[in-house]
C-alpha cells in the first residue's frame, strides 16, 4: 500500500459546481497536510496548509482533515475555469521537517 | 509567498551531453533545497535533498554520479544531468525552504523541461 493515495482522475465539472478532491494515507505520523495546485508545465503552488484534524477555509477553498480516518479533502466552491489544474495533496510528520510525501495528483477540468 | 526561480525553463540537447539546471531562491535564504522529477500524469518524485554547504542526500534508485547536485550558496542550487540520454527526458522541479520562507514550507520553482534527442 502506498503511503498516500489520490485518484488521478481526470475530473471534469461544469463551471459553478462544488468540487471535492480527496486523499487517503496510511502513515499515522503525518501531522501536517497541504494541497498544491499545479498548472500545466508549471511548478506546484501551495494552496492550503493545515495541521492535525479540522477544517480550514480560504475564500472558495476549504481543506478538511480527518486523522481518525486518515482522510483529507479539498473542496472548491463555485468552481471557475481558472481552477482547471492538477491538485496534489502532500503531507509530513514534523513541523521542523521539509520532507513531503505527495499524492499522484488529480487533474481537474472546469468546463465553462 | 517566497519566490523560487529555475533556469532554463526548457532545454533540448543531444544524447551524451551534460545539462545544468539552476534553482534560485530570490527573496529568502534557502538552507534546504529539493530536486524532483515529474513524468507525464505522474506525481513528483523526490530525487535528492541538499543542504547548503553539504553533500546532497539522494533517494534510493537515483544515480548520484548521473545527477550531480551542488548547493554552494544559500540562494543557489544546481542539478547537472551528465551524459544525458532520452530516458532522462522529464520535467525537473526544484523547491526551497529556509528562514524567511515560512516555517518548514517548501516553495517550488516553475520547473525545467528537459528533452534529450
Amino acid at each position: 500500500q502506498k503511503e498516500v493515495e489520490q485518484d488521478p482522475g481526470p475530473l471534469s465539472v461544469p463551471e459553478g459546481a462544488i468540487v471535492s478532491l480527496n486523499c487517503t494515507y496510511s502513515n499515522s505520523a503525518f501531522q501536517y497536510f497541504m494541497w498544491y495546485r499545479q498548472y500545466s508545465r508549471k511548478g506546484p503552488e501551495l494552496l492550503m496548509y493545515t495541521y492535525s484534524s479540522g477544517n480550514k477555509e480560504d475564500g472558495r477553498f476549504t481543506a478538511q482533515v480527518d486523522k481518525s480516518s486518515k482522510y483529507i479533502s479539498l473542496f472548491i466552491r463555485d468552481s471557475q475555469p481558472s481552477d482547471s489544474a492538477t491538485y496534489l495533496c502532500a503531507m509530513k510528520s514534523g513541523a521542523g521537517s521539509y520532507q513531503l510525501t505527495f499524492g499522484k495528483g488529480t487533474k481537474l477540468s472546469v468546463i465553462p | 509567498g517566497a519566490v523560487v526561480s529555475q533556469h532554463p525553463s526548457r532545454v533540448i540537447c543531444k544524447s551524451g551531453t551534460s545539462v545544468k539546471i539552476e534553482c534560485r531562491s530570490l527573496d529568502f535564504q534557502a538552507t534546504t533545497m529539493f530536486w524532483y522529477r515529474q513524468f507525464p500524469k505522474k506525481s513528483l518524485m523526490l530525487m535528492a535533498t541538499s543542504n547548503e554547504g553539504s553533500k546532497a542526500t539522494y533517494e534510493q534508485g537515483v544515480e548520484k554520479d548521473k545527477f550531480l547536485i551542488n548547493h554552494a550558496s544559500l540562494t543557489l542550487s544546481t542539478l547537472t544531468v551528465t551524459s544525458a540520454h532520452p530516458e532522462d527526458s522529464s520535467f525537473y522541479i526544484c523547491s526551497a525552504g529556509g528562514p524567511g520562507a515560512g516555517v518548514s514550507e517548501q516553495f517550488f520553482g516553475p520547473g525545467t523541461r528537459l528533452t534529450v534527442l
